[in-house]
């Protein structure tokens, strides 16, 4: 089985810029979340999407963030304009249901560092 | 406002011994504690968990502990492994949400061969 997939790995972008990540769950997972992690600091949680549904978004930053799950598949967050405190690991996660979090799987992040 | 807390940014042991690495949180409503590891380049994968309703859960080498009244956990490795050398994150989630995880800042545990 295939785990959750997140490109790019790395993005190195301006200040003021426009930087799309993408995600794709597990194939069959309902469930997919969004987390941050900013240099040092803990690991927060950004969203929850149920198939295309966003269930909770609670903790996304500000409205220069804006997160899409296609058709319930693949899920892609983009951030425009980004700016310096933006920098930091882009961690995604699916589950097939919304019960324990330890059946959250999560990918190996995208590192965005903006400059 | 950190409502979990691993105040060590770092814990080395040798090979053998015991890896001691504790949690504290401030939060009442969390009802579900989970530890996470995680290595350079890699995504957290769970490593255990505990309800609050109990106060220890033990999975081969590793346990962890629960002191509600003290808001406290710790997870303990033994014996220790080089390859236990990770990032640990100590997480919870609140009674009544089944999928928001809080963590915390992590500890890089270093175990020397």
């Amino acid at each position: 089985e295939a785990g959750v997939t997140q490109f790019p790995s790395h993005s190195v972008i301006e200040k003021g810029q426009t930087v799309t990540l993408r995600c794709d769950p597990i194939s069959g997972h309902d469930n997919l979340y969004w987390y941050r992690r900013v240099m040092g600091k803990e690991i927060k949680f950004l969203l929850h999407f149920v198939k295309e549904s966003k269930q909770d978004e609670s903790g996304m930053p500000n409205n220069r963030f804006l997160a899409e799950r296609t058709g319930g598949t693949y899920s892609t967050l983009k951030v425009q304009p980004a700016e310096l405190e933006d920098s930091g690991v882009y961690f995604c996660a699916s589950s097939p249901w919304t019960g324990e979090s330890y059946g959250y799987t999560f990918g190996s992040g995208t590192r965005l560092t903006v400059v | 406002d950190q409502q979990v807390k691993q105040n060590s940014p770092s814990l080395s042991v040798q090979e053998g011994r015991i890896s001691i690495l504790n949690c504290d949180y401030t939060n009442s409503m969390f009802d579900y504690f989970l530890w996470y590891k995680k290595y350079p380049a890699e995504g957290p994968t769970f490593l255990i968990s505990i309800s609050s309703i109990k106060d220890k859960n033990e999975d081969g080498r590793f346990t962890v502990f629960l002191n509600k009244s003290a808001k406290h956990l710790s997870l303990h490795i033994v014996p220790s492994q080089p390859g236990d050398s990770a990032v640990y994150f100590c997480a919870a989630k609140v009674r009544g949400s089944n999928y928001k995880l809080t963590f915390g800042k992590g500890t890089l545990l270093t175990v020397n061969p």
